[in-house]
């Protein structure tokens, strides 16, 4: 049962441009939501994460913008570069103490045409 | 990939065989986790580790199993493999530093054939 839904599935952006993420959740005990960046052959890296008492956070060209009442939370990536491309993933925790799981979006692989 | 080290990198295997995945941390965290990942599915929790000898099932365990003797140690161990579990495994660990960051090691590709 998925309970974080990513879309789009695939997103191709030309370089400068802002990419958009969107992720939507139902467990409206999530406390943490991450978002994760994959190179080809690696794994996934943190990029930024954000908390559900703010509604945005930046952090150099990358804000989460997040809204509680929807229950949706996305990424936006300014000025795009070829250097971003990679595949990019949403997370949410689910507030328990026990193993701090989290809980991943499907992935949006993003490429940044030059 | 914060002193994350999994083995073999890469592995292919017959249907039926048994294959065990090893994921070693420098790092002494307290919880281990182990994922595969899918196209169009995600990361997706096989087990997870809350201490030595303390593990419990993610959502999708059937036909794996794992064990933790040490901190250092978390091993996946698919008892007899399927087709189904040719997958790219990751494990990751969890420092609990005041947020809830997942570090993972580089991945482990296996084929099952």
């Amino acid at each position: 049962q998925q309970q974080v839904k990513q879309s789009p599935q695939s997103l191709i952006v030309q370089k400068g441009g802002i990419s958009i993420i969107n992720c939507a959740y139902e467990n409206t005990a999530f406390d943490y939501f991450p978002w994760y960046q994959q190179f080809p052959g690696k794994g996934p890296a943190l990029l930024i994460a954000i908390r559900p008492d703010v509604s945005e956070k930046k952090e150099g060209r990358f804000t989460i913008s997040f809204n509680k009442s929807a229950k949706q939370f996305s990424l936006h990536i300014m000025d795009s570069q070829p250097g971003d491309s990679a595949t990019y993933f949403c997370a949410a925790h689910p507030g328990e103490t026990s193993g701090s799981r989290l809980t991943f979006g499907e992935g949006t692989q993003l490429t940044v045409n030059p | 990939d914060a002193g994350i080290t999994q083995s073999p990198r890469h592995k292919v295997t017959e249907t039926g065989t048994p294959v065990t995945l090893r994921c070693h941390q420098t790092e002494n965290h307290r919880y281990m986790y182990w994922y595969r990942q899918d196209p169009g599915h995600g990361l997706r929790l096989i087990h997870y580790s809350y201490g030595v000898k303390d593990t419990d099932k993610g959502e999708v365990s059937d036909g794996y199993s794992v064990s933790r003797s040490k901190t250092e140690d978390f091993l996946l161990t698919l008892e007899s493999a399927t087709s189904s579990q040719t997958s790219v495994y990751f494990c990751a660990i969890n420092g609990l530093a005041g947020g809830n960051e997942q570090f993972f090691g580089p991945g482990t590709r296996l084929t099952v054939l």
